[in-house]
């Protein structure tokens, strides 16, 4: 399976604090992109990193990414009771213009006020 | 402006009974995804459209799953004699397409789907 794996797959932390979610990955990819789910429907779409770079900043988001480790990082700075969520990471393939997204189990993060 | 939206939002269908979840993307976008989210396999690729291109059918599970897209606009994915381990989210979503490093794929509200 080219699914990717994520850990932790639940963090809880108070907030103000910080979140980390890491992100693995088995095969070669275009990009590699963070989602958030809550209550369990759509998924909002936070950012989007290429396969040539190697760190990215959005607000309170920042993501690298290490493509000889096949891993990738979700960093929530100054965490919010409204983070409180599930992270998917997800990684784009094919040759294509487009391509099927493989998606990470997923961090349920729970950020008490 | 409109995002991707998905119709019924919840549907409850009897064992072997056929369902129809229809898409309909952001107006502009030419590819289309369809994903199912369930408890046991987390998020799946079910099948995506990219223009008038042959869709890519990898990630159906079975032949009772098919999909269509009509006027490169509004997709319809059919679950034929339904079973209960359909039961999921089945969540749509769509790219402008404007290369593989920069796709960015928006996702609609999902239909739940309970086979009861």
């Amino acid at each position: 399976s080219q699914q990717g794996e994520e850990d932790p797959q639940a963090l809880s932390i108070q907030e103000g604090e910080n979140a980390t979610m890491n992100c693995s990955y088995k095969t070669s990819i275009n990009n590699l992109q963070w989602y958030r789910q809550n209550s369990g429907r759509g998924l909002v779409h936070l950012i989007l990193i290429r396969s040539n770079e190697r760190e990215k900043h959005s607000g309170r988001l920042r993501v690298t990414l290490d493509t000889s480790k096949k891993s990738s990082s979700l960093l929530i700075t100054a965490s919010r009771a409204a983070d409180t969520a599930s992270y998917f990471c997800a990684t784009g393939h094919g040759s294509s213009n487009t391509g099927k997204l493989i998606f990470g189990q997923g961090t349920t993060l729970q950020v008490k006020p | 402006g409109a995002g991707v939206s998905q119709s019924p939002s919840n549907k409850v269908t009897e064992k072997g009974k056929d369902v129809e979840l229809r898409c309909d993307p952001i107006s502009g976008h030419t590819a289309l995804y369809w994903y199912r989210q369930s408890l046991g396999q987390g998020l799946e690729f079910l099948i995506y459209f990219q223009g008038n291109s042959a869709p890519d059918k990898s990630g159906l599970p079975s032949d009772r799953f098919s999909a269509e897209r009509t006027g490169g606009s509004v997709s319809t994915l059919t679950i034929q004699r339904t079973q209960q381990e359909d039961s999921a989210v089945y969540l749509c979503a769509s790219s402008l397409s404007r290369g593989p490093s920069t796709d960015t794929q928006y996702f609609g509200p999902g239909t739940r789907l309970t086979v009861l």
